[in-house]
């Protein structure tokens, strides 16, 4: 089945600056890859996601990235703001539409 | 984005009780509905897929005889904890798949708040 590994745990920022979250996976025949981002005690959001058939994909201070080859995908933001902070999940799918979950990334943005 | 809402949000009760948590899609239908657990400063565990009109999916490891999955409607998919404990307390999510019609795919999913259970 699918492996999802996603660094780092925990990142620390401070506003303004830009944050990295990388995930990898197991799965060649996964093309579709989303990421969310869930605040405490509240359901998961998606705010960005991309398909095999694309390498980079950008709305606004959100971009997600993707390598195929190397099987990593990555969600970068830019200019940081403390409402940015929340965990982070990136998410490949098992089978047609299943998806399997990375740990997690708690972004701290300092004010 | 389409809209998924859960009740209710929190509820805590009495060992033994069971506890029933509704999760609707709110501006489409969902034909597939997911139902997940998560532990605090962890990840998302999927516990089954729940299909319009049929017999629930469960992964392996969750009793599906404890978590009752009905999904009787386009929009509506209820879960119930039966004899909850204490160790059954968390966070749980479910998710819908939004159609291809509201410009989605067999991939996309839309989560619900959450509803946290506590179990005395």
């Amino acid at each position: 089945g699918e492996n999802v590994e996603q660094h780092p745990s925990t990142l620390s920022v401070q506003e303004g600056d830009s944050a990295v979250i990388k995930c990898t996976y197991s799965d060649s025949a996964s093309n579709y890859f989303p990421w969310y981002k869930q605040e405490l005690g509240k359901g998961p959001q998606l705010i960005i996601d991309i398909r095999s058939n694309v390498g980079e994909k950008k709305d606004q201070r959100i971009a997600v990235t993707l390598n195929k080859t190397a099987k990593h995908f990555s969600l970068h933001i830019t200019e940081t703001q403390p409402e940015d902070s929340a965990v982070y999940f990136c998410a490949a799918p098992r089978g047609s539409y299943i998806p399997t979950f990375g740990r997690g990334t708690s972004l701290i943005v300092h004010p | 984005g389409a809209v998924v809402s859960q009740h209710p949000s929190w509820v805590i009760c009495k060992s033994g009780t069971s506890v029933k948590i509704e999760c609707r899609s709110l501006d489409f239908q969902a034909t597939t509905m997911f139902w997940y657990r998560q532990f605090p400063k962890q990840s998302l565990m999927l516990m089954a897929t729940s299909n319009e009109g049929s017999k629930a999916t469960y992964e392996q490891g969750v009793e599906k005889d404890k978590f009752l999955i009905n999904h009787a409607s386009l929009t509506l998919s209820t879960l119930t904890v039966t004899s909850a404990h204490p160790e059954d307390s968390s966070f749980y999510i479910c998710s819908a798949r939004t159609p291809l019609e509201r410009g989605g795919s067999t991939d996309t999913q839309y989560f619900g708040p959450g509803t946290r259970l506590t179990v005395l």
